[in-house]
């Protein structure tokens, strides 16, 4: 069974720009989280979406937003990209996103702003 | 709420010594703990978990960990370390029940980085 992948891996933006990632859980799996990846803070819950529809949100700003396809692939976009948006998204599928289940993590995009 | 605290963001030991990562907790109703193994440029590998039932809980290439509730720890430990062991550790926390925001929201601990010397 394929894992979790995540386009692109690495990227490349400005200040000001916007941007989107792509996630597509493994098979079957209804379930996708996403989380930020920083030196300084760690890695922080983002969102999570479950038959797209978002269940759970963290404490970031607006400017991160997502989504979640009827196959369950999910998005997140970055509006208005600050030099601090720096880092590793990783993103994380689970059959029903059950507290008790694991979650199976992509190898993540590392977004870079300049 | 619910928190995690890593003791140590660095731990080294030497081939074959006795691996202890510490992880302790804090949270508002019983919780869900893992550990997560982060390899280089790689996302997060799940090692172990506990839900309910047995504290010692034995997860994959020789790691285990138990879960302690009046020291509210649940620290991971490995008998013999090898080299391939070298990588970074996360300790996670959700909540069992609480409604909504338990869905797919792992709180992480700001992890330890294992080197492991020949």
């Amino acid at each position: 069974k394929a894992g979790v992948t995540q386009t692109p891996r690495y990227l490349i933006k400005t200040r000001g720009q916007q941007v989107t990632l792509s996630c597509s859980p493994i098979s079957g799996h209804r379930s996708v989280s996403w989380y930020q990846q920083t030196p300084g803070q760690g890695l922080q819950f983002l969102f999570e979406y479950f038959s797209e529809t978002q269940r759970n949100k963290g404490n970031f700003p607006g400017r991160f937003s997502g989504r979640q396809f009827s196959n369950s692939r999910s998005e997140m976009n970055v509006s208005t990209l600050e030099l601090g948006d720096s880092a590793l998204y990783l993103c994380a599928s689970s059959l029903y996103g059950r507290a008790a289940e694991e979650q199976y993590f992509g190898p993540g995009t590392r977004l870079t702003v300049t | 709420a619910q928190s995690v605290t890593q003791l140590g963001s660095h731990v080294s030991v030497s081939e074959g010594a006795l691996v202890l990562l510490r992880c302790n907790y804090s949270s508002s109703v019983p919780p869900y703990l893992f550990w997560y193994v982060q390899y280089p440029n790689q996302g997060l590998q799940l090692l172990l978990k506990y839900t309910t039932g047995a504290t010692l809980v034995k997860g994959i290439n020789g790691f285990e960990a138990e879960f302690k509730k009046s020291e509210t720890s649940f620290h991971l430990t490995k008998p013999s370390a090898h080299m391939s062991d070298a990588a970074e550790y996360f300790c996670a926390v959700i909540l069992s029940y609480a409604g909504g925001t338990s869905y797919g929201k792992l709180t992480f601990g700001q992890g330890t980085i294992l080197t492991v010397h020949p």
